[in-house]
């Protein structure tokens, strides 16, 4: 199994619509988790962190369900500006800074 | 103020060569960390510099991959005997400190072995 998992995609959804992805994680232990995301041959860069209480940020909100081991990520009104990869990144152990990454959920916007 | 830099941003090598990445770290930070991400797939860990501490070489797929970083500031990548699957883009992030978890990635190394 693998440490990190995501749909890989692609959600298809159109323009204002409501998406959410959903991320598993295997280690029970991991302490931080973190969505990232990725446009096409483009570097990834931190959207947001994800806190045990939840966390809004705009149109983005973060949840984290230790019970379970899954992160999620809602975007509303979904823009086209929106269409990117968006990576699901945990660190695995309290007081290492190792990062795992998962495959990525390919989100397009349509007009 | 600039923000991570790699060189080069293509390489292309024969099977067997050897080959050098390089990576430039926001001035200050003091973590570095390497990742591989082949086509279509996730950002695979390789190895992890901390200040002066021992790196975390835990993600180093192979002894034909090492890495140095000379104090808090440039790495190298370097990769030998180079095969057809080591064909990715090489990433490279840095993190201020422990203060904060935020990595910033530079813009990557596409590298095809022919």
């Amino acid at each position: 199994r693998k440490e990190v998992e995501q749909d890989p995609g692609p959600f298809n959804v159109p323009e204002g619509a409501t998406v959410a992805f959903n991320c598993t994680y295997s280690n029970s232990a991991s302490q931080s988790f973190f969505w990232y995301r990725q446009d096409c041959r483009k570097e990834p860069k931190l959207l947001m962190s994800v806190y045990s209480s939840g966390n809004e940020d705009g149109r983005f909100t973060a949840q984290l369900n230790r019970a379970s081991q899954y992160i999620s990520l809602l975007i509303r009104d979904s823009k086209l500006s929106d269409s990117a990869t968006y990576l699901c990144v945990v660190i695995g152990l309290s007081g290492t800074y190792k990062y795992i990454f998962g495959t990525g959920t390919r989100l397009k916007v349509l007009a | 103020g600039a923000g991570v830099s790699q060189s080069p941003s293509n390489k292309v090598t024969e099977k067997g060569k050897d080959v050098e990445l390089r990576c430039d770290p926001i001035s200050g930070h003091t973590a570095l960390y390497w990742y591989r991400q082949r086509l279509g797939q996730g950002l695979e860990f390789l190895i992890y510099f901390q200040g002066n501490s021992a790196p975390d070489k835990s993600g180093l797929p192979s002894d034909r991959f090492s890495a140095e970083r000379t104090g808090e500031s440039v790495s190298t990548l370097t990769i030998q005997r180079t095969q057809q699957e080591d064909s990715a883009v090489y990433l490279c992030a840095s993190r201020v400190d422990f203060s904060s978890y935020e990595q910033y990635f530079g813009p990557g190394t596409r590298l095809t072995v022919t």
